[in-house]
């Protein structure tokens, strides 16, 4: 079965750029009909969606945090990321990787673990 | 954007007790993509159910979800400890996706 992992810095400093992967495991992030996304939740709140990207590249992105973000795909390394520029304390959050399936469910329906990032100097 | 709001904020409840969550949207979700994510400490949220009323696979029978327009509500019918935790919906409309800000669901 699908599983994903993220990776990356636990720590960035205020003014840098988060930079976050995604290892999708047990299937191919080449299959259509998969968006995969970066969702962030502040400490002790709710979720927020960042962006999708799909496998050929296409982007999508919150218009919260558009001018900041960028995400990519690997297919190769069958991985996907987030660049998060000029942070802010307001950035610390978790940020989860997961794959909405828009053909059987229209919803996130695998997530990865979470990765916990704190801006701060 | 649509916004969504749940409530209560928390549900304080018994283990075999009937839970009631409730999410309303701004705007009429006219294309059913409302959405349940159960989440517990430390976790990942996990899919509940989708397409307003249609469970995931694994979810247990005791879970059920209704609604259309702006209103939808997901039911527990009978609390196991294993349900206490905090339930999110979530819609997409208009290439966005958002997400409640969450009902927790208490042991009282």
């Amino acid at each position: 079965q699908v599983q994903l992992q993220e990776s990356g810095p636990g720590l960035v400093k205020p003014s840098q750029t988060l930079s976050l992967t995604c290892i999708v495991s047990g299937g191919s992030i080449s299959n259509g009909g998969y968006y995969w996304s970066w969702i962030r939740q502040h400490p002790g709140k709710g979720l927020e969606w960042i962006g999708y990207i799909y496998y050929i590249g296409s982007t999508y992105y919150s218009p919260s945090l558009k001018s900041r973000v960028t995400i990519s795909v690997d297919t190769s390394e069958n991985q996907f990321s987030l660049k998060l520029s000029s942070v802010t304390a307001a950035d610390t959050a978790i940020y989860y990787c997961a794959r909405y399936d828009s053909s059987a469910y229209d919803a996130f329906d695998i997530w990865g673990q979470g990765t916990m990032v704190t801006v701060s100097s | 954007e649509i916004v969504l709001t749940q409530s209560p904020g928390t549900l304080s409840l018994s283990p075999g007790e009937r839970a009631t969550l409730s999410c309303r949207a701004s705007q009429s979700l006219r294309n059913n993509y409302l959405v349940w994510y159960q989440q517990k400490p430390g976790q990942a949220p996990r899919l509940l159910i989708y397409g307003v009323f249609n469970r995931a696979t694994g979810i247990p029978d005791r879970f059920s979800a209704s609604g259309s327009g702006t209103d939808f509500t997901l039911t527990i019918s009978r609390l196991e400890p294993e349900d206490f935790a905090v339930y999110y919906c979530q819609q997409y409309g208009s290439s966005l996706w958002t997400f409640g800000q969450g009902t927790k669901v208490e042991i009282k």
